[in-house]
């Protein structure tokens, strides 16, 4: 079952702009992960926000999250090209039964 | 580099065959994950061993098994194969289990004819 919802489904944007993902979920967590995928390759982790924390930084990447709506968002700044890839959203739900569940995924397209 | 080591990295292969994928964790990784992904469905969850003993199962189809040996590699097999089965093929390691980073190798892209 997809657990994670990203939203948008694509973006495009110039490079320097701030690019935001939202992603929403539908049963209580215990943490939520934001990967990124470069085309055909495998996902690599960006960070890691448990559920009693509303917001964590990692460099030019900032991502919150509201237990209260089930959402989450990962805002990039100062895009780059190389930030071009998709980007997924995963949640360890209460309980870890179903597995690290993942949404569709954000394309995100940084235009030179 | 992820440290997580799958082969083979392209397979193809005829229906109704059997392939199995393997995979090695991290160093000092206890839990093994199978995820398959494929264009409509995603990233599906198929399975989870930690040390050696199945920690959690997800949708994973009876023509599929998996372990997880002694030294912490693991296997996926996947027998009768189907057209539908054609999708690339994720293992991922973490320290625990779930609750913890998770880190993915570059996947087993398989395509059945």
């Amino acid at each position: 079952s997809q657990q994670g919802e990203e939203d948008p489904q694509a973006l495009s944007i110039q490079e320097g702009e701030n690019a935001t993902m939202n992603c929403s979920y539908k049963t209580s967590i215990n943490n939520l992960q934001w990967y990124r995928q470069n085309s055909g390759r495998g996902l690599v982790h960006l960070i890691l926000i448990r559920s009693n924390e509303r917001e964590k930084h990692s460099g030019r990447l900032r991502v919150t999250l509201d237990t209260s709506k089930k959402s989450s968002s990962l805002l990039i700044t100062a895009s780059r090209a190389a930030d071009t890839a998709s980007y997924f959203c995963a949640t360890d739900a209460r309980g870890g039964a179903d597995g690290l569940t993942f949404g569709k995924g954000t394309h995100l397209i940084i235009q030179p | 580099d992820s440290g997580v080591t799958q082969t083979p990295k392209h397979l193809i292969t005829a229906t109704g065959q059997r392939v199995t994928l393997r995979c090695s964790p991290r160093s000092g990784d206890l839990s093994v994950y199978w995820y398959q992904q494929s264009l409509d469905q995603g990233l599906q969850f198929l399975i989870q061993y930690y040390n050696g003993e199945e920690r959690a199962k997800g949708n994973i189809l009876e023509r599929f098994s998996a372990q997880q040996f002694p030294d912490l590699h693991s296997e996926l097999n996947l027998s009768s194969l189907e057209l539908g089965d054609s999708a690339l093929y994720f293992c991922a390691s973490s320290a625990q289990g779930f609750g913890n980073t998770i880190y993915f190798g570059e996947g087993s892209w398989l395509t059945v004819v």
